[in-house]
């Protein structure tokens, strides 16, 4: 079945950029069924919709994280990716990447989850 | 963008019957989908469309809808449910953004 899998550094700097690859093992990312997106969740705090990629190439942003995210797709690796910029301790968190269902837009398979620190 | 708000924490009997609630504008257009969250854990969808539950998903779970409110219940809750749950759906601005709700915490007692 498909499986997703966070990777990325664990600790970034102040004003640096955060940068996630999310890899799917199990199936196609260029299924046209589906977009695959990027969620956070601050500690202790509720669910952060980031934004979803088509795997065409078109993005979808939060707005109020608009200016600072960038989510891209490489099918030939069957992966996608995030890089916010600018980071502040604000933005520490788990980050998840996922699978979204077009039409209902649910989110069917998470992966595990990476806890990302924004640290000096 | 829309906002979903769902209460912070409910609590219900081993056994009993719970509803937890989703309020929003968009959810007069577009159904809910539903995430059980345990500790440490990702989420897991447990509801989503107008009542479908992913394989796996004990029958127990059921979703409804009427007006701005989406409700996901729980038919006999077990203490294995006691997590918390997230609602969300489309934004309701006719744009392909996504929301959450802030989550409600279930305690099983």
């Amino acid at each position: 079945q498909v499986q997703l899998q966070e990777s990325g550094p664990g600790l970034v700097k102040p004003s640096q950029t955060l940068s996630l690859t999310c890899t799917v093992s199990g199936g196609s990312i260029s299924s046209g069924d589906y977009y695959w997106s990027w969620i956070r969740q601050p500690p202790g705090k509720g669910l952060e919709w980031i934004g979803y990629i088509y795997y065409s190439g078109s993005t979808y942003y939060n707005p109020s994280l608009k200016s600072r995210v960038t989510i891209s797709v490489d099918t030939s690796k069957n992966q996608f990716s995030l890089k916010l910029s600018s980071v502040t301790a604000a933005d520490t968190a788990v980050y998840y990447c996922a699978r979204v269902e077009i039409v209902e837009r649910a989110f069917d398979i998470w992966g595990q989850g990476t806890m990302v620190t924004v640290s000096s | 963008s829309s906002e979903l708000t769902q209460d912070p924490a409910v609590s219900v009997a081993l056994g009993q019957t719970v509803r937890i609630t989703c309020q929003g504008d968009s959810l007069r257009s577009y159904y809910a989908s539903w995430y059980q969250q345990k500790p440490g854990q990702a989420p897991v969808l447990v509801i989503y469309g107008k009542n479908n539950r992913p394989s796996g998903i004990p029958d127990r779970f059921s979703g409804s809808s009427s007006g701005n409110t989406a409700s996901l219940t729980i038919t006999g809750a077990q203490a294995e449910d006691e997590a918390d749950y997230y609602c969300n759906s489309r934004d309701s601005s006719g744009n392909h953004y996504v929301v959450f709700g802030g989550g409600t915490k279930l305690t099983v007692l």
